[in-house]
């Protein structure tokens, strides 16, 4: 199976920062990663797909890359209300598999 | 928009069958891939697996053995079957949108499922 490894499972930081969380795929799929924010007690909520495309309605401080098998979510200018777990999640086949996940704190 | 509710029982003995239903309001279930997926408390995310309108299923190999998604398009209803359940069962249960290309771009707001005798 191909695993997600994400990193780090938790960072702080305060508003206005840049965040970078990082997922590395155990094989080359693609550019078929997605990116999920989940604020306590809610759904996740979709933010990036095929690695850089910001999901409708998703604000530009969001943005995805890829680099080979690695894939990186940046914040950049960080918000209140984007305190939250982040996890990434590879699309390329089923059954489908997400990363550990990133808890962004204060 | 896309609406997504998750209901049934919250409370499940161990070896019993947890049941869910998921009702979409806003599309009908004959477009895309409808998903369970699962969270037990404070950890991350499972895939369960999806349903097709037509029936076709594709399930998680770690629960296959105990799992069957089936549909009802005149209802615009889908429902999860775990059967044998223990207390690793317990968790946040998702139905979601699975826009066929494995992004789950809608979610319900999940429910609470806890395996206890």
């Amino acid at each position: 199976d191909i695993q997600m490894t994400q990193s780090p499972s938790s960072v702080s930081a305060s508003v206005g920062d840049r965040v970078t969380i990082t997922c590395r795929a155990s094989q080359n799929i693609g550019a078929w990663v997605a990116w999920y924010q989940q604020e306590p007690g809610k759904a996740p909520k979709l933010l990036i797909y095929a690695a850089s495309n910001l999901q409708s309605g998703v604000p530009s401080r969001f943005s995805g890359l890829r680099s080979g098998t690695d894939f990186t979510l940046t914040i950049t200018s960080l918000q209140p209300e984007d305190f939250a777990t982040y996890y990434c999640q590879r699309t390329n086949s089923y059954p489908l598999t997400f990363g550990g996940g990133t808890k962004v704190e204060i | 928009q896309v609406q997504l509710q998750e209901s049934g029982p919250g409370l499940v003995k161990p070896s019993e069958t947890l049941s869910l239903t998921c009702t979409v309001s806003g599309d009908s279930i004959t477009n895309y891939y409808w998903t369970w997926i699962r969270q037990p408390p404070g950890k991350g995310l499972e895939w369960i697996g999806y349903i097709y309108y037509s029936g076709s299923t594709k399930y998680n190999p770690s629960l296959q053995s105990r799992v069957t998604i089936s549909v009802d398009t005149s209802k615009n209803q889908f429902s999860l079957n775990l059967k044998s359940v223990t207390a690793a069962d317990t968790a946040v249960y998702y139905c979601a949108r699975d826009n066929s290309f494995g992004m789950i771009d809608h979610w319900g707001q999940g429910t609470l499922v806890t395996v206890s005798s």
